[in-house]
């Protein structure tokens, strides 16, 4: 079965850019989307179909995908972005998603 | 605006079957799929297939077949989710989720906790 990887934390400081991988086999030819969750809450999407977001979510979120990677950005990350963020895509009839990381804002 | 509102917490031993409702408002009930994502605590998500709220097909991961029924009532725009043989593996909070292709996962439901416990 197709698995996406990405690493279990990342920090960042307030102000700088957390980038959160996820990486898969040929992930570059799928679509990626990415999804917010803080604790006790349901996940947001925040970013669809590799690099476009969804209205409401600030243009500091971006994304991109090319080859085995693909990649979550935050710009000038803040306190409000701390939280869990899954990459998902979609192989074989099944809906695949990361197995989350967790970002830090120090 | 779109609301999924999704049943209360349940409690039910090894074994049992529990069925979890998402009631849909805002949007034409019958225009979206409905998935269910689960998230056993402290864990990741987990998809485990969709349904067509307008013709009631429905595709499983194949780790759920057997034991998963998903099904609707468009009449009170009310999606279920009944999952059979709960073991205590399946201790998780269960998500609806909808929404319209590139946004599929548009919109969530609060979540159900579901607990499987002797």
């Amino acid at each position: 079965s197709y698995e996406l990887t990405q690493p279990p934390s990342v920090s960042v400081s307030p102000g700088q850019t957390a980038s959160i991988t996820c990486s898969g086999d040929k992930l570059g030819d799928k679509y990626t989307w990415w999804y917010q969750q803080k604790p006790g809450q349901s996940p947001v999407l925040v970013i669809y179909q590799n690099s476009k977001r969804p209205s409401g979510i600030p243009e500091r979120f971006s994304g991109s995908n090319s080859g085995n990677t693909a990649t979550l950005t935050i710009s000038g990350t803040q306190a409000m972005d701390e939280a869990d963020y899954y990459c998902e895509a979609w192989d074989s009839n099944t809906e695949v998603f990361g197995s989350g990381t967790k970002v830090t804002v120090l | 605006q779109v609301q999924l509102v999704q049943s209360g917490a349940e409690v039910k031993k090894p074994g049992a079957s529990v069925k979890v409702s998402c009631k849909a408002s805002g949007y034409t009930f019958t225009s979206y799929d409905i998935n269910w994502v689960r998230q056993a605590a402290g864990q990741g998500l987990e998809w485990m297939g969709w349904m067509n709220p307008n013709s009631g097909n429905t595709g499983y991961v194949q780790k759920f077949q057997g034991r998963v029924t998903m099904t609707r009532d468009p009449s009170i725009s009310t999606a279920y989710m009944e999952l059979s043989g709960l073991r205590s593996e399946d201790t998780a909070v269960y998500y609806c989720t909808s929404g319209v292709y590139p946004k599929k996962f548009d919109y969530w439901g609060q979540g159900t906790l579901v607990t499987v416990s002797s």
